[in-house]
């Protein structure tokens, strides 16, 4: 069966520091990969999504990075954090097979940036 | 530019009632409109897919309607438990936007035993 990881489970970062979050999921070759971010009693915005290795596409504009050096694993980065992008990560993956495509979602990690 | 609307407030109802969720969407053509359920500080769960020429998917105590002419998605818990206490989010995916799913920001239901 497919699993999917994200740690670390909680991270408390100062403003300015550097970021890295890690996703990998077992079980599934090729999967679809995508980053979300959540805000308190907000829905889900996506982030970052890719449909193979070293292929990223960027929804949102902001100074976040994602890169995938394997084929399942997922990587979620920032040079310098602003108060901004506290929130709660998820990571997903779905079936590269077009439409129809149900996400699975990760534990997440909730970021702090004081 | 396109919206998707869930209501906000909580919606809390009596243990064995049927708790009715609403979707609404603007400015989209959806080809599939998925239901997930969410429980606090976990990742959100897929529970039902249902397709635009689709009227309804049922699921064990689970059903969805879709409208397309009125823009809207009904989701139905039959006989709800506690343990159904969650918040359920809509997404939406259309035909020009593979890969991709347009989530509402969900609405919280409360069951009391």
């Amino acid at each position: 069966s497919q699993t999917i990881h994200q740690w670390p489970a909680t991270l408390v970062q100062p403003v300015g520091s550097p970021l890295s979050l890690e996703c990998t999921v077992e079980g599934t070759s090729n999967p679809n990969l995508y980053w979300y971010r959540q805000a308190a009693g907000r829905g889900l915005q996506l982030l970052f999504y890719s449909v193979g290795i070293g292929q990223i596409s960027s929804e949102v504009p902001q100074n976040l990075s994602a890169s995938r050096p394997q084929d399942r694993q997922f990587i979620l980065s920032s040079k310098k954090l602003l108060l901004s992008d506290s929130g709660f990560y998820l990571c997903a993956w779905s079936v590269a097979s077009g439409l129809q495509e149900t996400q699975y979602f990760g534990p997440g990690t909730r970021l702090l940036v004081l | 530019s396109q919206k998707i609307e869930q209501n906000s407030e909580a919606l809390n109802i009596q243990e064995g009632k049927t708790a009715t969720l609403t979707c609404n969407y603007t400015n989209y053509s959806p080809a599939y409109l998925q239901w997930y359920r969410q429980d606090p500080g976990r990742g959100p769960v897929f529970l039902l897919l249902i397709r635009e020429n689709e009227k309804e998917k049922r699921k064990e105590r689970l059903k969805v309607t879709f409208d397309t002419t009125l823009k809207q998605s009904l989701f139905h818990i039959t006989a709800s438990q506690p343990a159904d206490s969650a918040t359920y989010l809509c997404a939406l995916e259309g035909w020009s936007s593979s890969y991709k799913l347009i989530f509402g920001s969900g609405t919280r239901l409360l069951v009391r035993p």
